[in-house]
């Protein structure tokens, strides 16, 4: 069984351009998370999607980050513009379904705001 | 605010030796915590969970125990190998939707 794939793996980007992150669930997985992953923290959700509705979005930064997950399958976070605080690494995760299901993880994109 | 708190950042352990793993909560309404293992450059993999109804739950050499009243659960890992060597995230949720609250995790080193 494939993984939750993302790309790119890295990228680094000036403050005040805009990027944008891809996510591949597991098939069949209804549900897809985007964590922000600081150096030295663990993973903060940042939007919860159940099959291509917004379940949870309440600590997304909505004036410089958004997502879609078209179709309820891939995913898409945008930030624009960013800024310097915006460096981590952006993992997707994946689940059957939302509740008490494990969540599996892909790579994780690594950003560098400079 | 940090709801899950994990206070050791590192912990070293000899090879065959056990690795105990702590984490604190604060918040009342978590019911089902869980542990992830990161390796570099990878994205984090399910350990092992437990529910708030149960107090200890095992799965080969990891077993993770939590202490309800105290708002602490622990995971032992017996015996450590040097595969063990990674970083560990405590994760908690009290929702029916799944959102986890990871804590900063602790960077296991395993020496052989």
């Amino acid at each position: 069984e494939a993984g939750v794939a993302q790309s790119p793996r890295y990228k680094i980007i000036e403050k005040r351009q805009s990027v944008a992150f891809w996510c591949n669930p597991i098939s069949g997985h209804a549900t897809l998370y985007w964590y922000q992953q600081i150096l030295g923290q663990g993973p903060k959700l940042l939007i919860q999607f159940q099959n291509n509705g917004v379940v949870d979005d309440s600590q997304l930064p909505k004036d410089r980050f958004s997502a879609e997950r078209l179709k309820g399958v891939d995913s898409t976070l945008k930030i624009q513009p960013a800024k310097l605080e915006d460096s981590a690494v952006y993992l997707c995760a994946s689940s059957v379904s939302s509740g008490r299901y494990e969540q599996y993880f892909g790579p994780g994109t690594r950003l560098t705001v400079t | 605010d940090q709801q899950v708190k994990q206070n050791s950042p590192s912990l070293s352990v000899q090879e065959g030796r056990i690795s105990i793993l702590n984490c604190d909560y604060t918040n009342s309404m978590f019911d089902y915590f869980l542990w992830y293992k990161k390796y570099p450059a990878e994205g984090p993999t399910f350990l092992i969970s437990i529910s708030s109804i149960k107090d200890k739950n095992e799965d080969g050499r990891f077993t993770v125990f939590l202490n309800k009243s105290a708002k602490h659960l622990s995971l032992h890992i017996v015996p450590s190998q040097p595969g063990d060597s990674a970083v560990y995230f405590c994760a908690a949720s009290g929702g029916s939707q799944g959102n986890l609250i990871f804590g900063k995790g602790t960077k296991l080193s395993v020496k052989p």
